[in-house]
Order: structure tokens, then sequence, then C-alpha cells
């Protein structure tokens, strides 16, 4: 089945850990992108790929990093500089031009 | 960037009922999504909707982009329509800006 998947569902990170959150996707899609959702509030665009080699940071990147080596993934780093990690990580990926996105089942950070 | 409100935040509903929701918002658009997230937080795309209007089953939408607005409605509403209605839309290509949401608690 094509789709888009994350992985961890879940993860624990220390204070002053790096931790990399894994998205992959088999739509054939060009863009990516990592949205963050906090408890009672909609998705803001952290970081967003084009093409592969290539990416735009969104409104809340700092803290974070990422890469786009292959097409088919789009890995985001939650840096220590991330003063408030914890929250809810979705995943999404478009074709090019205006279409829908679809997103993947998200990952939950928890920072103890 | 753009602002994008969603109403009502929240609604209580006996099954069978039915019910609109709304997002505003404050440009120009070339990209407007709904999404249901279910309580596993996956979000499920229910319409692609830049202007016009479409119907999926029991729910429908519209889009006056003109007016700067979108419509959700929900017809004979079911328990598992419970969880949180977004609207997203994008200025240029794919970068989303999300509502805050609506909450549906459909009861018995």
């Amino acid at each position: 089945d094509g789709g888009i998947t994350q992985s961890p569902k879940y993860l624990f990170r220390k204070e002053g850990q790096n931790v990399t959150l894994s998205c992959e996707q088999n739509l054939n899609h060009d863009a990516m992108y990592w949205y963050r959702q906090d408890p009672g509030q909609g998705l803001r665009l952290i970081y967003y790929s084009q093409i592969v080699n290539d990416f735009q940071k969104g409104d809340i990147a700092e803290g974070y990093s990422v890469s786009r080596e292959k097409k088919e993934s789009f890995p985001l780093t939650v840096t220590s500089a991330q003063k408030n990690p914890t929250a809810f990580y979705l995943c999404a990926s478009t074709r090019s031009g205006n279409t829908e996105a679809f997103f993947g089942q998200g990952t939950r950070l928890t920072v103890v | 960037g753009i602002q994008v409100e969603q109403s009502p935040p929240d609604l209580i509903l006996q099954e069978g009922a039915n019910s609109t929701l709304r997002c505003n918002f404050s440009d120009s658009v070339n990209n407007l999504q709904w999404f249901h997230q279910n309580p596993w937080g996956q979000l499920i795309n229910l319409f692609y909707i830049p202007s016009g209007t479409k119907q999926n089953g029991r729910l429908s939408a519209t889009t006056v982009a003109t007016e700067r607005y979108s419509l959700l409605y929900i017809s004979s509403s079911q328990t598992t329509d419970s969880g949180v209605y977004f609207c997203a839309v994008a200025i240029t290509g794919n970068q989303f800006y999300f509502g805050t949401g609506t909450s549906l608690t459909v009861i018995p």
C-alpha cells in the first residue's frame, strides 16, 4: 500500500540529547513537510523540501534540522537547542504544484 | 502569515443531528483542505477544496475563495464523527497554515 510511514510512534528523550524522527513515503511525491502540533493547537510548519537536496525553513525551524538525500525520505532532527521539544510531530508529502497533502501517523516526542 | 479562524471551537451533538463548521482566512489562497484528526492523532483527508462544492457521503464542503471562507457540513452525525476537524490553507505551493480546529463530540 502507498503511504507515509513515520517512526517511531513514541519517543522519549533526555534533556540535552539530539533525536531523529524518521519519515518515509512511497507515493513518489516530490515535496515533503514536517509539522509540529501542541495540545489543543493546530499544526505549524517546521521545514519543507520540494526536491531532493533542497529544503526551506518554515515558521518554527529554530532548534530543528533536516536532510533530503533521497526522494522517499525526509528525517527530522530535534536538537538540544530546541527549548520545548515535547510535542506531536507529523510528516506530510505532496506532488508538485497545488495539490492535496497526505500525512503520516505522527511521532509523539516526550522530553524526560 | 495568513490567519485561519475556525468556528465553533467546540461542538456537542446528539447522534443524528446536522452541523456546519466554518473556516475563515485572511488572505487569498490557492489551496484548502479539510481534515479529521482521530483520537490517535492521525489526520484523515476529508476534502481538497480550494474552490467550489464537493460531497462525500454524509459530508460536504463549500469554499467561496473570493469571500475567504469555507464550510464543512456533517449530516446525520454518528459517534465515529467525533474528533477534531481542521481547515488548512496555503497561499503559495503546499505550505499549509492550520486553524486551531473544531472539537466535535457526538453523543449517542
